[in-house]
């Protein structure tokens, strides 16, 4: 069955610099691949969906980089604030009818 | 607010006893997604309809745990004879038809707490 590896420790990062987060997968590349934020005790919210046949894909202060040889995914946060504090979690969809698997999530701590 | 809503918020419950929850997803969204989540881990998928179709179940939603669609609109997920490790956050989320790469909007979730 399909793996997804976040960072299981949780990352602090002085604000101003860029955190990067990694989130790396097994077996087949999926069609999208998600990233969402949750804060402690909500739901997940959307931020950024990059493409299979996309290397890069960035909004404002965000980044995202997909790349299917090493089945990998790297999320950046740019000039970072304590504001950006959360979890970020990693998500597959392989096909626009199927299910969205999400990875367990990297804590992010954005230290003043 | 015109977000994903579920209810209640927070539901403690006996071992044993069943609870129900609801989703009311955003209006025209023909997708809805039920999720579970416990702390530390990412959102596990349960189960998820398009219009009133149940499309899909996951193999660990046992037989205590019913979903269900009646109108294509608002969804209930009903848990039966609840056990402790039933405890965790239940999210709904749904996405509009044709929704790029299948984006979904997830509600505030339903805390269940089983003594």
């Amino acid at each position: 069955s399909q793996k997804i590896e976040q960072n299981s420790e949780a990352l602090n990062i002085q604000e101003g610099k860029t955190a990067t987060l990694t989130c790396n997968y097994t077996n087949y590349s999926p069609a999208y691949l998600q990233w969402y934020r949750q804060d402690p005790g909500r739901g997940p919210v959307f931020l950024l969906l990059i493409r299979e046949n996309e290397k890069e894909k960035r909004k404002e202060r965000l980044k995202v980089t997909f790349d299917t040889t090493l089945k990998q995914s790297l999320f950046h946060i740019t000039a970072s604030q304590p504001a950006d504090s959360a979890t970020y979690l990693c998500a597959l969809v392989y096909s626009s009818a199927s299910k969205i698997i999400f990875g367990s999530g990297t804590r992010l701590s954005i230290r003043p | 607010d015109t977000g994903v809503s579920q209810d209640p918020r927070h539901k403690i419950t006996k071992r044993g006893q069943n609870v129900t929850f609801r989703c009311d997803p955003i209006s025209e969204h023909n997708r809805l997604y039920w999720y579970r989540q416990t702390l530390g881990q990412g959102p596990e998928f349960l189960t998820y309809f398009q219009n009133e179709a149940q499309l899909e179940k996951s193999r660990l939603l046992s037989d205590r745990f019913s979903a269900e669609r009646p109108k294509g609109s608002f969804s209930t997920l009903e848990i039966q004879r609840t056990e402790q490790g039933d405890s965790a956050m239940y999210l709904c989320a749904s996405s509009p038809p044709q929704a790029a790469g299948n984006t979904i909007y997830f509600g505030e979730g339903s805390w269940l707490t089983v003594v």
